[in-house]
């Protein structure tokens, strides 16, 4: 089982709907969560952190869900802007001092 | 608060020349990375420092090496270019427990 797994897509949505993205990991004492937007030909930026309760940042809603290793992003009312690759990034426990990264999940917003 | 700065934003090499890729941050983070992405593929990491004087080698350290003398700067030297380094090269910096701070890259390519 590969350590941080995601679709690679592409998710193509219309303006206004709402997607979903979800990532597995493979270690249970993985600590952090991210996710991440990389726009093409350009570096990484951090979208937001995932909490163990869930948290929202405007139309962007991650959860994680430790029982079965996985963590979700939720975006809402889809823009054109949105349109980029979502990389989810996992801290695999104390210990580790890099982050592991999926290989991304591509999302293509069309008017 | 220039954050992470890498230098040069793009190279052309001739296949068996040497350089040494930039990479500067101001924001006194312990931990830096050097990471290479290759076209539509995932973030590999080349080699880690978590500390001045401490570096450690990650999933591709071939061809590589870096040095770590100060906590500001993490350079990263290619020794006996190939075509196989031609790639998209990001350096990264955290504080120990928060997610990276990307540079905007430096693409090579060898000839």
């Amino acid at each position: 089982r590969k350590e941080v797994e995601q679709d690679p897509g592409p998710f193509n949505v219309p303006e206004g709907a709402t997607v979903a993205f979800n990532c597995t990991y493979s270690n249970s004492a993985s600590q952090s969560f991210f996710w991440y937007r990389q726009d093409c030909r350009k570096e990484p930026k951090l979208l937001m952190s995932v909490y163990s309760s869930g948290n929202e940042d405007g139309r962007f809603t991650a959860q994680l869900n430790r029982a079965s290793q996985y963590i979700s992003l939720l975006i809402r009312d889809s823009k054109l802007s949105d349109s980029a690759t979502y990389l989810c990034v996992v801290n695999m426990g104390e210990g580790y001092s890099t982050l592991t990264f999926g290989k991304g999940t591509m999302l293509l917003v069309s008017p | 608060n220039a954050g992470v700065t890498q230098t040069p934003k793009f190279r052309i090499l001739k296949i068996g020349q040497s350089m040494t890729l930039q990479c500067t941050q101001d924001m006194n983070h312990n931990y830096m990375y050097w990471y290479r992405q290759d076209p539509g593929m995932g973030l590999k990491l080349i080699y880690y420092s978590v500390g001045a004087g401490i570096t450690d080698k990650g999933e591709v350290p071939n061809g590589y090496n870096v040095s770590r003398s100060t906590t500001e700067d993490f350079p990263l030297r290619l020794e006996l270019a190939a075509p196989s380094q031609t790639s998209v090269y990001f350096c990264a910096s955290r504080p120990s427990a928060y997610g990276y701070t990307f540079g905007s890259g430096t693409r090579l390519t060898v000839v």
